[in-house]
């Protein structure tokens, strides 16, 4: 069964610190999105691109955040500087249609001391 | 602009007990609705979805849930739960804004006790 790969599982950062996370859809998905969420929340949305274009980056706190999905298939997404309240599961999801719901990766754990 | 509000925090129940876990939105327009579950330090996963016709969609893992316009709500069920459905639940509902981005809410956590 196709899977949505990310990278790192675990991360331990310290404050003002830059760190990443990588994402590799599944293949054919034009759709990716990346969601944070903080422990005991449900995900929040952060951006989401259709192929290399990001479509809605209305909530991604673009002083240290930033995203690319430079060929259309894997992304990145950076915090630069982290900060303590970053602390968080970062996850990947990618579709086909959004109507038919994501399939999400693992994510990456991210603490920040 | 759509909401989702999961009623309750945490389910406790018996293994082989029946369970119900809520799920009210709002919406101005038709949505389409999910419900995702998500193990520890694990990524959520597609239990089922409503996107229109039968008001009952049957899912993965013995789950079902009823579509109530009118009461614009999104139930869960499962008529005899095990050890193995402890997780988390997260409900979601979707509408057109460009595209149907969905909305989570902040999850029910389900503790099956033997």
């Amino acid at each position: 069964e196709a899977e949505v790969a990310q990278s790192p599982r675990y991360k331990i950062t310290e404050k003002s610190q830059a760190v990443a996370f990588w994402c590799d859809p599944i293949s054919g998905h034009a759709t990716l999105y990346w969601y944070r969420q903080i422990l005991g929340q449900g995900p929040e949305l952060l951006v989401q691109f259709q192929d290399e274009s990001v479509v809605d980056d209305s909530q991604l706190p673009k002083d240290r955040f930033s995203a690319e999905r430079l060929k259309g298939v894997d992304s990145t997404l950076k915090i630069q500087p982290a900060e303590l309240g970053d602390s968080a599961m970062y996850l990947c999801a990618s579709s086909n249609r959004d109507k038919d719901g994501y399939t999400f990766g693992s994510g990456t754990r991210l603490t920040v001391v | 602009a759509q909401s989702v509000t999961q009623l309750d925090s945490q389910v406790p129940v018996f293994e082989e007990a029946p369970v119900e876990l809520r799920c009210n939105y709002s919406s101005s327009v038709s949505v389409y609705l999910f419900w995702y579950v998500q193990y520890p330090n694990q990524g959520l996963q597609l239990l089922l979805k409503y996107l229109s016709g039968s008001t009952l969609v049957k899912g993965i893992n013995g789950f079902e849930a009823e579509f109530n316009k009118s009461q614009t709500s999104f139930h869960l069920r499962k008529p005899s739960v095990h050890i193995s459905d402890t997780a988390e639940y997260f409900c979601a509902v979707s509408d057109w804004h460009g595209s149907y981005i969905p909305t989570f809410g902040r999850g029910t956590s389900l503790i099956v006790h033997p």
